[in-house]
């Protein structure tokens, strides 16, 4: 079973800065099946990137994704009022379990 | 536009069963596998269970396999989960949630429902 870790627990910043959120696998997966999302609230989650470089839709361009083998990396570019939420990483390959990470909240500062 | 509406989250005892629905609609259901996804109080997600399209391959957490059955009528545009053997520790909001390709083989979702409140407690 491959487990997800995320880094890190809550992540505290700025209107503006850039926010850099870590989900490291406990062992190697494709970045094909690496999926991150959020959730604000009371919400239900929201997709937000898969795969190499997939955004889903209306997700604005400040949301960019990278990594590959263990390390995976959600990076905001500039972060806006509305960015502030938890965020989480999937696997969700082929085979089950389809693992979730345990969140990164990104709080204001 | 499409809409996932999850229904038949109560209180229940410990060791009772339980039937959740989802009602999907604005999409062609039967041509999309469809989850269920659940997030205790506070806490993470976690995924519970996957349904094909065609329900002809259906995955389990291990968390919940032998307890949980997840089913599907692609006539009526629903999905269920039903819930036996019920423990504290289930207690949680549990979504149903679509992919985002039809016919896809693994989980990347992309629609949710608000979810349905299921309470195990004595």
């Amino acid at each position: 079973e491959i487990v997800l870790t995320q880094s890190p627990g809550t992540l505290s910043l700025s209107l503006g800065e850039k926010a850099t959120l870590s989900c490291r696998a406990s062992q190697s997966v494709s970045s094909t099946f690496l999926a991150w999302y959020q959730q604000k609230p009371g919400q239900a989650p929201r997709l937000l990137m898969y795969g190499a470089s997939g955004r889903a839709t209306g997700i604005p361009d400040r949301f960019s994704v990278s990594g590959s083998g263990t390390d995976f990396t959600l990076t905001i570019s500039r972060l806006e009022p509305e960015d502030f939420a938890v965020y989480y990483c999937q696997h969700f390959g082929s085979s089950p379990p389809h693992t979730f990470g345990q969140g990164t909240k990104l709080e204001i500062k | 536009e499409v809409q996932l509406v999850e229904s038949g989250g109560v209180l229940v005892q410990p060791g009772g069963s339980l039937r959740l629905s989802c009602a999907a609609s604005g999409f062609t259901f039967s041509t999309y596998s469809m989850n269920w996804v659940r997030q205790a109080p506070g806490k993470g997600l976690e995924w519970v269970s996957f349904i094909s399209y065609s329900s002809r391959t259906i995955h389990y957490a291990d968390s919940v396999k032998g307890r949980f059955t997840i089913s599907r009528d692609n006539a009526k545009n629903l999905l269920y989960l039903q819930m036996n053997s019920l423990r504290a520790e289930d207690t949680a909001i549990y979504y149903c949630a679509r992919d985002v390709s039809p016919y896809g083989d693994y989980p990347l979702l992309n629609y949710w429902g608000q979810g349905t409140l299921v309470t195990v407690s004595s």
